[in-house]
């Protein structure tokens, strides 16, 4: 079955303990994404990856780190959490560009930072 | 700046009352327009892609546009089942080619 996955999806952490939260993808795809959502504000990108290591900023990037080794895995790393990074977090994979190609969400990871 | 404006933020139907839902946006040049339904504690689910004013789609009950400025997503007799919160989101061309821009949604309630 086609999907993306993400690891763990629920997370309960204390302020300033490094975590990482895992995205993986079976579809072969280039186009990886996070996003965070939060009442009032909607989705929000954090980064984004067109290939293996190309990574670039969205909008929400301060606080957060991504890597691209592998065309599947796309991990989010949190190296020093707040209290303000509480929040629903979803990854995302496109075949090429999100204007070419259907965007595929995974089920997302609610986050929180005491 | 880019920004996507939805409206209503939320929206009350009978069953079988047709409506429509509003994205208004503003971008330097639209790459694409999309639409995603989202259910409650579930990731988004691609709808539609709209690339050019005067384009259109449907998939069931609910049809596409698209307009230079805006676009609307008219939902044709609606069922209980059609109840989620639509999101539109938008991609422009320049500055980072794969940064996506999402508007706050309409939450649609369809009420037998």
């Amino acid at each position: 079955e086609a999907q993306v996955t993400q690891n763990p999806r629920y997370l309960i952490t204390v302020t300033g303990k490094k975590l990482t939260v895992t995205c993986s993808q079976n579809m072969n795809h280039e186009y990886m994404s996070w996003y965070r959502q939060d009442p009032g504000l909607g989705l929000r990108q954090i980064y984004y990856s067109m290939n293996v290591e190309v990574t670039d900023k969205g909008d929400v990037p301060e606080g957060y780190k991504v890597s691209r080794k592998e065309k599947r895995n796309f991990p989010l790393i949190l190296e020093s959490p707040s209290p303000n990074q509480t929040s629903l977090y979803f990854c995302a994979s496109n075949r090429g560009l999100p204007s070419y190609n259907e965007q595929f969400f995974g089920p997302g990871t609610r986050l929180t930072v005491l | 700046e880019d920004q996507v404006t939805q409206s209503p933020e939320a929206l009350r139907l009978q069953e079988g009352e047709s409506s429509s839902l509003n994205c208004s946006y503003t971008v330097s040049g639209l790459r694409g327009l999309f639409w995603y339904r989202q259910d409650p504690g579930k990731g988004p689910e691609f709808l539609f892609t709209l690339y050019s004013a005067g384009e259109e789609k449907e998939k069931e009950r609910l049809k596409a546009t698209l307009t230079k400025k805006e676009s609307f997503l008219h939902i044709t007799a609606p069922k209980p089942e059609d109840s989620a919160t639509y999101l539109c989101a938008v991609q422009a061309y320049g500055g980072s080619q794969g940064n996506l821009i999402f508007g706050k949604g309409t939450k649609l309630s369809v009420k037998p």
